[in-house]
């Protein structure tokens, strides 16, 4: 079956402070992997994904993750964190043999110290 | 940002009351989803629509039921609200059957009291 993992419920760094939130997934098929943000009282916004070709991408706001096949991994990182930063992180994976249907991990929350 | 409203955004109601949430899109996406969010099990989906009137289960469908009678238009219904129904209700979009991103809307807020 597929599944997420998000093994990180929260995580605090300083302002300026490098950043890796980790995922690790369990799907039988090609994964196509997705990593969104959500502020406060908002709607999820897309921060990047992997369908294929090269493992490691970018995405939005300086975040990029790797695609880790051997590991099942899709870890999120960021050099330097912004205070913006601060929100919950979801990491998802696309079951595109059953209608396009999206399973996603628990949350990571990240606060950003000043 | 695509094209999705969502309402009611905030809405309190009373246990076995029946409630329908509403999900607009300007895209003309062919896939509409609902899914919840509750602390400590991220989004869930609840059902799922790929075409008008072609609409299939998702992982917590019990006690919901849905219709789109139109490509812009996916509702949800909670046939008899439940406390344990409480929570935020996200719709989303996505183009096609390829892989493809699910946009999101700014959901729904439902507390059942």
């Amino acid at each position: 079956a597929q599944s997420v993992t998000q093994p990180d419920i929260h995580i605090t760094v300083s302002e300026g402070a490098s950043l890796e939130l980790r995922c690790n997934y369990s799907y039988g098929a090609t994964p196509y992997l997705f990593w969104y943000v959500q502020s406060p009282g908002q709607g999820l916004q897309l921060l990047l994904k992997y369908f294929s070709g090269d493992t490691l991408v970018q995405g939005i706001k300086g975040f990029e993750a790797e695609f880790k096949r051997s590991q099942s991994s899709f870890n999120l990182r960021k050099p330097s964190v912004h205070w913006s930063d601060a929100a919950e992180y979801f990491c998802a994976v696309g079951a595109f043999d059953t209608g396009n249907q999206f399973y996603f991990g628990t949350g990571t929350s990240l606060t950003v110290i000043p | 940002d695509a094209g999705i409203t969502q309402s009611p955004r905030h809405k309190v109601t009373e246990t076995g009351t029946p409630v329908t949430l509403r999900c607009h899109q300007t895209e003309n996406h062919r896939y509409m989803y609902w899914y919840r969010q509750d602390p400590g099990h991220g989004l869930r989906l609840i059902h799922y629509s790929y075409g008008v009137k072609d609409t299939d289960k998702g992982e917590v469908s019990d006690g919901y039921s849905v219709s789109r009678s139109k490509t812009e238009d996916f509702l949800l219904t909670l046939e008899s609200a439940t406390s344990s129904q409480t929570s935020v209700y996200f719709c989303a979009i996505s183009e096609s059957t390829e892989p493809e991103t699910q946009y999101f809307g700014p959901g729904t807020r439902l507390l059942v009291l």
